[in-house]
C-alpha cells in the first residue's frame, strides 16, 4: 500500500488529454512537500518528468504539466502521442516517516 | 555526461549480506544528495534510502531499517548500500539516483540499476 495513491491506469486516444491523479495526507503533499512526477517507459529506468509541482527540466516537451492543490496533484499530459504510452509515479517527502515516499504508478495507455 | 553506474548485485542467500556501489561521473558529486530505490520486476518504486549531500543525514524506509546502511566516499564519487539480513522480498532492481538538491527532494538521475536476486 503505496502512501501516495494513484489510479492503476488510465487511457486516452491520440491527440486527446489525460490527467493523473496523486493523492496525499497532511505529512506530505498537505504538509507544503513539492511533488515530482517520473515517467518510466519499458525496460528503462524512471525520467524526471515534473519537480517542484509544475516545473519541467529541460527537453521535457511543454505537452506535459503538473499542478497541486491541497493534499493531491495531478498530471496532465496534452496532445498524446504513442510514445507516452509508459507508467507515471508522482513523489513526496513524508515528515512522519522522515522519507521519500512514491505513488504506485499508473499505467499509461494510449488507445 | 552526467552517470551513475551500479554494481555489485548478484545471487545471495537469504540472511547473508551484500555491498552495492554506485560510481557517481560528470558532476560534482558532494554538491548532491543521493538516494536508493528498488524495483520488484512488473511492481512500482520503492524508496529505500538517502543520503545527503554532508551525510548529515540519512533515511530508510521502513522496511529496511536495522538491515540496510548507507554511506558515500565523496573523493571517490560513490554511494553505497550495505544490505544484511537480507530476505526474499528484498529480491529487486536496484537503482542509484541523484537528488536535485542537497537534502531529499527529487530525483534528476537514475542509473540503469543493479539486479539483487536472494534465494537459496
Amino acid at each position: 500500500q503505496s502512501v501516495l495513491t494513484q489510479p492503476p491506469s488510465v487511457s486516452g486516444a491520440p491527440g486527446r488529454r489525460v490527467t493523473i491523479s496523486c493523492t496525499g495526507s497532511s505529512s506530505n503533499i498537505g504538509a507544503d512537500s513539492d511533488v515530482h512526477w517520473y515517467q518510466q517507459l519499458p525496460g528503462t529506468a524512471p525520467k524526471l518528468l515534473i519537480y517542484g509541482n509544475s516545473n519541467r527540466p529541460s527537453g521535457v516537451p511543454d505537452r506535459f504539466s503538473g499542478s497541486k492543490s491541497g493534499t493531491s496533484a495531478s498530471l496532465a499530459i496534452t496532445g498524446l502521442q504513442a510514445e507516452d504510452e509508459a507508467e507515471y509515479y508522482c513523489q513526496s517527502y513524508d515528515s512522519s516517516l522522515s522519507g521519500v515516499v512514491f505513488g504506485g504508478g499508473t499505467k499509461l495507455t494510449v488507445l | 555526461e552526467v552517470q551513475l553506474v551500479e554494481s555489485g548485485g548478484g545471487l545471495v542467500q537469504p540472511g547473508r549480506s551484500l555491498r552495492l556501489s554506485c560510481a557517481a561521473s560528470g558532476f560534482t558529486f558532494d554538491d548532491y544528495a543521493m538516494h536508493w530505490v528498488r524495483q520488484v520486476p512488473g511492481k512500482g518504486l520503492e524508496w529505500v534510502s538517502g543520503i545527503t549531500w554532508n551525510s548529515g543525514t540519512v533515511g530508510y524506509a521502513d522496511f529496511v531499517k536495522g538491515r540496510f546502511t548507507i554511506s558515500r566516499d565523496n573523493a571517490k564519487n560513490s554511494l553505497y548500500l550495505q544490505m544484511s539480513s537480507l530476505r526474499a522480498e528484498d529480491m529487486a532492481l536496484y537503482y542509484c539516483a541523484k537528488d536535485f538538491g542537497q537534502q531529499f527532494y527529487s530525483m534528476d538521475v537514475w542509473g540503469k540499476g543493479t539486479t539483487v536476486t536472494v534465494s537459496s
